[in-house]
């Protein structure tokens, strides 16, 4: 399973866009990289999946280059509520296939 | 939507007994479910993977003795702590994927608290 790389904490304003890298250099073919946020307690939550190039959804985009070494998790003009734990995971397609966690970005947004 | 639900949310017991942690996928099958523990600010780790009749495969260092998993279902799979110590005081957290879909999105339960004394 590729081994994810992120920094352990960042700190943005309210109001600011919020970009977090993940680095997974050894991406297998086959490998979706995938973002989950984590609040206190509470269990992981989906935000975003991608393969290559560009995804965008309601709450979030992820931009992955052509060598698929890293990707980057934008979070448009973040909120309070927007502070969490980010896990960037690396993995098959399949969903009989484990997520293995990296140590996560710690979010604090402060007003 | 797809909801995975825990059971309980929190649990308290005596060092020695046993505590069910129940894992339920509310709106969809699931043929397999993963489970996680998570000490206090620290990352989620892989405990074991349960498919749906048959033996949960378990990571290395996770003692199968002690955690017991069962998947009679298709949307319940449960953990077992026996002889519970303190050590194992943790945050376990379930998760499933929807048979049959195209997607490798994991839908996680809201994890339960166990506390050892």
């Amino acid at each position: 399973l590729a081994k994810t790389t992120q920094p352990i904490s960042m700190d943005s304003y309210e109001g600011q866009e919020v970009n977090i890298t993940c680095s997974h250099n050894n991406i297998a073919t086959n490998d979706y990289i995938t973002w989950y946020q984590q609040f206190p307690s509470q269990g992981p939550r989906f935000i975003i999946q991608g393969y290559k190039t560009k995804v965008t959804n309601e709450v979030a985009s992820l931009f992955i280059p052509a060598d698929r070494k890293s990707s980057t998790l934008s979070l448009p003009r973040v909120s309070l509520s927007d502070t969490a734990v980010y896990y960037c995971l690396v993995g098959g397609y399949s969903g009989n296939t484990p997520l293995v966690f990296g140590k996560g970005t710690r979010l604090s947004v402060i007003a | 939507g797809a909801v995975v639900s825990q059971h309980p949310s929190w649990v308290i017991c005596k060092s020695g007994t046993s505590v069910k942690i129940e894992c339920r996928s509310l709106d969809f099958q699931a043929t397999t479910m993963f489970w996680y523990r998570q000490f206090p600010k620290q990352s989620l780790m892989l405990m074991a993977t349960s498919n749906e009749g048959s033996k949960a495969t378990y990571e290395q260092g996770v003692e199968k003795d002690k955690f017991l998993i069962n998947h009679a279902s298709l949307t319940l799979s449960t953990l077992t702590v026996t002889s519970a110590h303190p050590e194992d005081s943790s945050f376990y957290i379930c998760s499933a994927s929807k048979q049959g879909a195209n997607t490798g999105e994991l839908f996680f339960g809201e994890g339960s608290r166990l506390t050892v004394l």
